[in-house]
């Protein structure tokens, strides 16, 4: 069965700190993942997402993420964190029939 | 213009109630999911319809039944109320079932059942 695991339940960072959450996935084929971001009170956004290709993708709000086969691996990075990216994270990985099954969440703060 | 929009943003009702939570959206998409998000922030696929049909049907009381009058919309009807039905309910669209297809979601309605 597929499942995401992001280990982290909390990080907090400081503004301008770079950033790294960390997800891992178990999936049997070349896995569909993707990223989103969801504010208090609002719904997710899609951050980015990767198929094929090129392992470093480029999303939204200069995150980018790499997926990585060998750790089963596609963590979320930031170079320079801003104080408005303090949300939670979701990696999800997409199963037939355009199901996505999320991980946990990862809850960013940012101290300034 | 929002893009997919949810009735009402938060709920709360009395055990044993039936209520039904509405979703439209405008973005001309074919396919449209509801997901439940629980008190722990787990955000689990319910349903899932392309076209009016029924394609996804997770493990799911059948108190809980969607119904997709058109395209645009998706609305979820709960019957008999638990006060495990308490959570943040997302509905989502698409344009397909492919898995590169992106989801784009609702702002949410709180549920609370007390």
């Amino acid at each position: 069965a597929q499942s995401v695991t992001q280990p982290d339940i909390h990080i907090t960072v400081s503004e301008g700190a770079s950033l790294e959450l960390r997800c891992n996935y178990s999936y049997g084929a070349t896995p569909y993942l993707f990223w989103y971001v969801q504010s208090p009170g609002q719904g997710l956004q899609l951050l980015l997402k990767y198929f094929s290709g090129d392992t470093l993708v480029q999303g939204i709000k200069g995150f980018e993420a790499e997926f990585k086969r060998s750790q089963s691996s596609f963590n979320l990075r930031k170079p320079s964190v801003h104080w408005s990216d303090a949300a939670e994270y979701f990696c999800a990985v997409g199963k037939y029939g355009n199901k996505l099954v999320f991980g946990a969440g990862t809850i960013l703060r940012v101290k300034s | 213009d929002t893009a997919v929009s949810q009735t009402p943003k938060y709920l709360v009702t009395q055990m044993g109630n039936d209520k039904s939570i509405k979703c439209e959206q405008n973005l001309g998409h074919d396919t449209m999911y509801w997901y439940k998000q629980d008190s722990k922030k787990f955000l689990k696929i319910m349903f899932s319809y392309n076209n009016k049909e029924l394609i996804i049907n997770e493990t799911v009381p059948n108190r809980f039944s969607p119904k997709s009058p058109d395209k645009a919309h998706l609305n979820l009807h709960i019957n008999s109320l638990e006060l495990g039905d308490s959570a943040v309910y997302f509905c989502a669209s698409s344009q397909g079932q492919v898995l590169s297809g992106e989801q784009y979601f609702g702002p949410g309605t709180r549920l609370t059942v007390t």
